[in-house]
């Protein structure tokens, strides 16, 4: 089953506004990454933050990671519309088990 | 170009078919995993192999197979193909450390 939950499911934006993603997981995680996905592409991996880290930031990117609540957001600042594409959470869980994906929020950002 | 290769892009079959996706990871990666996306169920780790052996089972159905060849390339094979099987299915590959994976482009399986 997916360990991974993001929240929306989908979010439309105009450009230059912010967006936010939320994901929850189940269980103890080494680390939480984020991945983004074009319509029908490949997954590419966005940033990586370890259980042991608050924040992180990567350019126009912000992740948070909450250990207690098991939870972690994904900020984009000043969006564009070529920010378009779905996001996905992935956790890998103690022990380095594969890691599990949510469901992915669809981003729509809007010129 | 994330450096791993999968083919075929494409692939349309007839369901009670057999088929094969082929997977060449990145240079020097030895862990390969197979990834099935479909709309209904999202993105499922099916298996994962390092080096040879197989590492982790995941939501793989019994009806399908895969291995890790000496060259460390990797091939994922479908048998008794049902409707519902078609999705897009993704190889992706990472160092030792496997923390963080390289996605391929995918093959799409459309089966009729």
């Amino acid at each position: 089953s997916q360990q991974g939950e993001e929240d929306p499911q989908a979010l439309s934006i105009q450009e230059g506004e912010n967006a936010t993603m939320n994901c929850s997981y189940k269980t103890s995680i080494n680390n939480l990454q984020w991945y983004r996905q074009n319509s029908g592409r490949g997954l590419v991996h966005l940033i990586l933050i370890r259980s042991n880290e608050r924040e992180k930031h990567s350019g126009r990117l912000r992740v948070t990671l909450d250990t207690s609540k098991k939870s972690s957001s994904l900020l984009i600042t000043a969006s564009r519309a070529a920010d378009t594409a779905s996001y996905f959470c992935a956790s890998l869980p103690a022990g380095n088990t594969p890691l599990v994906f949510g469901k992915g929020t669809r981003l729509s950002v809007i010129a | 170009d994330s450096g791993v290769t999968q083919t075929p892009k494409h692939l349309i079959t007839a369901t009670g078919q057999r088929v094969t996706l082929r997977c060449s990871p990145r240079s020097g990666d030895l862990s390969v995993y197979w990834y099935q996306q479909s709309l209904d169920q999202g993105l499922q780790f099916l298996i994962q192999y390092y080096n040879g052996e197989e590492r982790a089972k995941g939501n793989i159905l019994e009806r399908f197979s895969a291995q890790q060849f000496p060259d460390l390339h990797s091939e994922l094979n479908l048998s008794s193909l049902e409707l519902g099987d078609s999705a897009l299915y993704f190889c992706a590959s990472s160092t030792t450390s496997g923390n963080t994976i390289y996605f391929g482009e995918g093959s799409w399986l459309t089966v009729v």
